[in-house]
């Protein structure tokens, strides 16, 4: 089974606009891309999802380019209370709901 | 709206005992799932349900561990014999998968921290 590909950590200062990238080279056709967010001792939470091109809600952006092989969850203006592992997930044929390692972000003061 | 709930929060037995995690999806979803996740290992999907019908358990660890959907609103996950190295935060997520609701994310509930000793 295919999995995605993340960084593993990512730190930040608050205000700053911070972009983390999944790869997903096996993407089929009719698969989505999902992001979530994870804070300690909780679960996995939605941010977002897309199929193609840009996805924007009221606390994130989600760019898909053409051929679909990776996906960048963009938050913009981090704050501290962003710190949390963020995860990208593939549903569908090929990935199933498999999650990838995720990406542990830190932000700093 | 209820969220997906799971219970007990946290779970601390000897090894050799049985261990029953219980989760209530949220109304109206139709698909149900188990997590387990550790440091060492991350994420992992044990199985998933469709309409109270198991497709997929290639990630149930072992034979000592079975999971079940009775009814639309109730699923257990059961250890036997339990393990420490079976010491995990357990997940359990719901979401609707019908052709109406196309690409509902899954919502997850917040966990069963399981100890084995």
């Amino acid at each position: 089974l295919a999995k995605t590909t993340q960084p593993i950590s990512m730190d930040s200062y608050e205000g700053q606009e911070v972009n983390i990238t999944c790869s997903h080279n096996n993407i089929a056709t009719n698969d989505y891309i999902t992001w979530y967010q994870q804070f300690p001792s909780q679960g996995p939470r939605f941010i977002i999802q897309g199929y193609k091109t840009k996805v924007t809600n009221e606390v994130a952006s989600l760019f898909i380019p053409a051929d679909r092989k990776s996906s960048t969850l963009s938050l913009p203006r981090v704050s501290l209370s962003d710190t949390a592992v963020y995860y990208c997930l593939v549903v569908g044929r090929t990935y199933k709901y498999i999650f990838g390692t995720g990406t542990r972000l830190k932000v700093l003061a | 709206d209820a969220g997906v709930i799971q219970s007990p929060r946290h779970e601390v037995t000897e090894m050799g005992q049985e261990v029953t995690l219980r989760c209530k999806p949220i109304s109206g979803h139709n698909s149900l799932f188990w997590y387990r996740q550790t440091m060492m290992r991350g994420l992992e999907l044990l199985i998933y349900f469709n309409n109270n019908v198991p497709i997929d358990d290639s990630g149930m660890p072992e034979d000592r561990f079975s999971a079940k959907m009775p009814n639309a609103s109730f699923s257990t996950l059961k250890i036997q014999p339990s393990e420490p190295r079976d010491s995990a935060v357990y997940f359990c997520a719901s979401r609707s998968s019908r052709r109406s609701d196309s690409n509902q994310p899954q919502h997850f509930g917040d966990g069963t921290r399981l100890s084995i000793l």
